[in-house]
């Protein structure tokens, strides 16, 4: 089962920020927080990953609570291109031991 | 790099049918994954392999189901008999191997979408 909880879907409006959630109350120590997207009709794509530090690149930011129960996937400006699946996973980063379980992640709509 | 390839994009054939399923992994990537993709059940890791070598197949639904990694940039998802509730997309991935946070995800191939009728 995947450890972690999402919003089914959400809604954005172009050129505006897209926040999207993830519970993840059992993580564990040496687990990762990953976030992949899938656009209609291909495969997931990865998008960042973090432990526990805030993290940035060129598609989006990923603020991770100090508890690291939580976290937040900010796209800064939402195209109708970002429009999606979004998963978030937990998992261990090093060795075999973190296969990508995906849940029903959140599909979000960028709308014009 | 042109990152994972699969073959073919998208495959019919009749029940009872064997089919093969076809993936290249990137170039220097330790560990190739299958995954299965349906409305119903989402995406389900069905194998995965590392150095060539099946770690772990629990998540292969029966017998009808086998896959191999002959060398390190070719593997195969075989179904046979084929029956229509295998129709799925299904997914090839590829990862790097290496511990901690330079690991940085999987790599997806663009799918095989199958149909059994």
């Amino acid at each position: 089962d995947a450890k972690t909880t999402q919003p089914p879907s959400m809604d954005c409006a172009e050129g505006r920020a897209a926040n999207l959630p993830c519970n993840h109350s059992t993580i564990s120590g040496n687990e990762y927080v990953y976030w992949y997207r899938q656009i209609h009709s291909q495969g997931p794509q990865y998008i960042i990953h973090g432990l526990k530090n805030n993290e940035t690149n060129e598609m989006a930011s990923l603020i991770i609570t100090e508890d690291r129960k939580s976290s937040t996937l900010i796209l800064p400006h939402a195209t109708l291109r970002d429009t999606a699946v979004y998963y978030c996973i937990v998992r261990v980063a090093g060795g075999s031991q973190g296969n990508l379980i995906f849940g029903k992640g959140t599909k979000l709509s960028v709308k014009p | 790099d042109a990152g994972v390839i699969q073959s073919p994009r998208h495959e019919v054939t009749e029940m009872g049918q064997e089919v093969t399923l076809r993936c290249k992994p990137i170039s220097g990537h330790d560990y190739l994954f299958w995954y299965r993709q349906t409305m119903m059940r989402g995406l389900e890791l069905l194998i995965y392999f590392n150095n060539n070598v099946p770690i772990d197949d629990s998540g292969m639904p029966e017998d009808r189901f086998s896959a191999k990694m002959p060398n390190a940039s070719f593997s195969t998802l075989k179904i046979q008999p084929s029956e229509p509730r295998d129709s799925a997309v299904y997914f090839c991935a590829s990862e790097e191997g290496g511990r901690g946070p330079l690991r940085s995800g999987y790599t997806f191939g663009s799918g095989t979408r199958l149909t059994v009728v």
